[in-house]
């Protein structure tokens, strides 16, 4: 089975612009979650979504938002991007909300703002 | 809330030798414990969970890792290091029987393996 796909895998912005990063889940599992993790950094929660619903938020301005399809895969959104939004974004996918179940990581989208 | 502190940004040790890698938590209810491992440029894997079954905890490749309540550690070792452990490892909590706020993760020590 595949595992947890992001796309892109790389990419580059100016501040102020929008940018959405992509995530398909592992096959079977309904849950997606977003980590921000800085370079030097633990990753930072960001969002998680079951069944199609926002189940928590980490502490993160409302430049950021996601959502969650029918299909389970997901989206983030970034508007009005800083040079601090610089990060590698990293999507997990667990069969229902994390804690209990395992959480597995796709390899992540590095994103530059410059 | 949950928080966690993974003690040394670096550790240093020989080919063939102890691994120790340690972790501390705070926690204002039970914990889900885990150790997740990052090789350059690639994404997170998890080595290891400890969901409140037996406290010492068998991972893959070689490690474990022993959860104490009294001392609220979680430290993460391996008795022989190879040269394929050098990685960033990190420690996580969650809260037990939650998990909407998904996982604390801390800092994470790079594990150098000399030879």
């Amino acid at each position: 089975d595949a595992g947890v796909t992001q796309s892109p895998t790389h990419l580059i912005k100016t501040r102020g612009q929008h940018v959405t990063l992509r995530c398909s889940p592992i096959s079977g599992h309904k849950s997606v979650s977003w980590y921000q993790q800085v370079l030097g950094q633990g990753p930072q929660f960001i969002f998680q979504y079951y069944e199609k619903e926002e189940r928590g938020r980490g502490n993160f301005p409302d430049r950021f938002s996601a959502r969650q399809f029918p299909n389970y895969s997901s989206e983030l959104n970034v508007n009005a991007l800083l040079l601090g939004d610089s990060a590698l974004y990293l999507c997990a996918s667990s069969l229902s909300l994390a804690g209990t179940y395992e959480q597995y990581f796709g390899p992540g989208t590095r994103l530059t703002v410059t | 809330a949950q928080s966690v502190t993974q003690l040394g940004s670096h550790v240093s040790v020989s080919e063939g030798a102890l691994v120790l890698l340690r972790c501390n938590y705070s926690s204002s209810v039970p914990p889900y414990l885990f150790w997740y491992v990052q090789y350059p440029n690639q994404g997170l894997q998890l080595l290891l969970k400890y969901t409140s079954a037996a406290t010492l905890v068998k991972g893959i490749n070689g490690f474990e890792a022993e959860f104490k309540k009294s001392e609220t550690s979680f430290h993460l070792t391996k008795p022989s290091a190879h040269m394929s452990d050098a990685a960033e490892y990190f420690c996580a909590v969650s809260a037990a029987g939650g998990g909407a706020d998904g996982l604390t993760f801390g800092k994470g020590t790079h594990l150098i393996i000399q030879p």
